[in-house]
């Protein structure tokens, strides 16, 4: 079946530093979908991305989608403490259900 | 702006006891979902329903677990006979079409 790799799992941060997590499909994705989730809280959709080699920007956010539509990653440039949460892709093959990633959380030390 | 809710917010029960777990999806949506996360790893997608029937399941979906819309505007997980293993937060979620999935605030269940 479908697996989506995520890494790091982890990543510690100093307020103003960068940030990526990636993500890696067994399979040929339709579209991959990223989610931030606050401690405590539910997942968030923050973008989705469908077309091969796709980049799109939300503010400090960049999300880019592989030539192959079998990778993606988002980068924040100078982290927030606000920033501060789980970052998960999901990959949709050819159904409606997403496969997520084990997610990034993200640590910012201000 | 329109929400999935859940209830309730949390649900703790002894083991072989039965719980259902209330969602009411964003009115005009189609799709609905249910996910559960285990406390620190990864979201993992349970069962979809789509015209009142479930459209896709997965392995972890077993003969323990049912969803129902019973009323046009509920949607229910339950678990017949809980383990402890079951113990995580579930998530419900709807979609209107092919795009961004709306999670509600989770139902965090224990078991004891």
């Amino acid at each position: 079946g479908q697996q989506v790799m995520q890494i790091p799992q982890y990543q510690h941060v100093q307020e103003g530093e960068d940030f990526t997590t990636y993500c890696n499909s067994s399979t040929t994705l339709s579209n991959i979908q990223w989610y931030k989730q606050r401690p405590g809280g539910h997942p968030v959709f923050l973008i989705q991305l469908v077309k091969s080699g796709e980049v799109k920007k939300q503010k400090r956010l960049t999300f880019q989608f592989g030539e192959a539509k079998k990778n993606s990653s988002l980068h924040i440039t100078a982290t927030q403490t606000t920033d501060v949460g789980t970052y998960f892709c999901a990959g949709r093959g050819g159904s409606y259900i997403p496969t997520f990633g084990r997610g990034t959380s993200l640590i910012v030390h201000p | 702006e329109p929400e999935v809710t859940q209830t309730p917010s949390h649900q703790v029960t002894q083991m072989g006891q039965e719980v259902i777990l209330r969602c009411v999806p964003i009115s005009n949506h189609l799709y609905f979902y249910w996910y559960r996360q285990i406390l620190g790893q990864k979201v993992e997608f349970l069962v979809s329903f789509y015209n009142n029937e479930i459209s896709e399941k997965s392995e972890i979906f077993d003969d323990q677990f049912s969803v129902e819309r019973p009323d046009g505007s509920n949607f229910t997980l339950k678990i017949r006979s809980t383990k402890l293993e079951d113990s995580a937060m579930y998530f419900c979620a709807s979609i209107q079409g092919y795009n961004e999935q709306f999670f509600g605030p989770g139902t965090r269940l224990t078991v004891l």
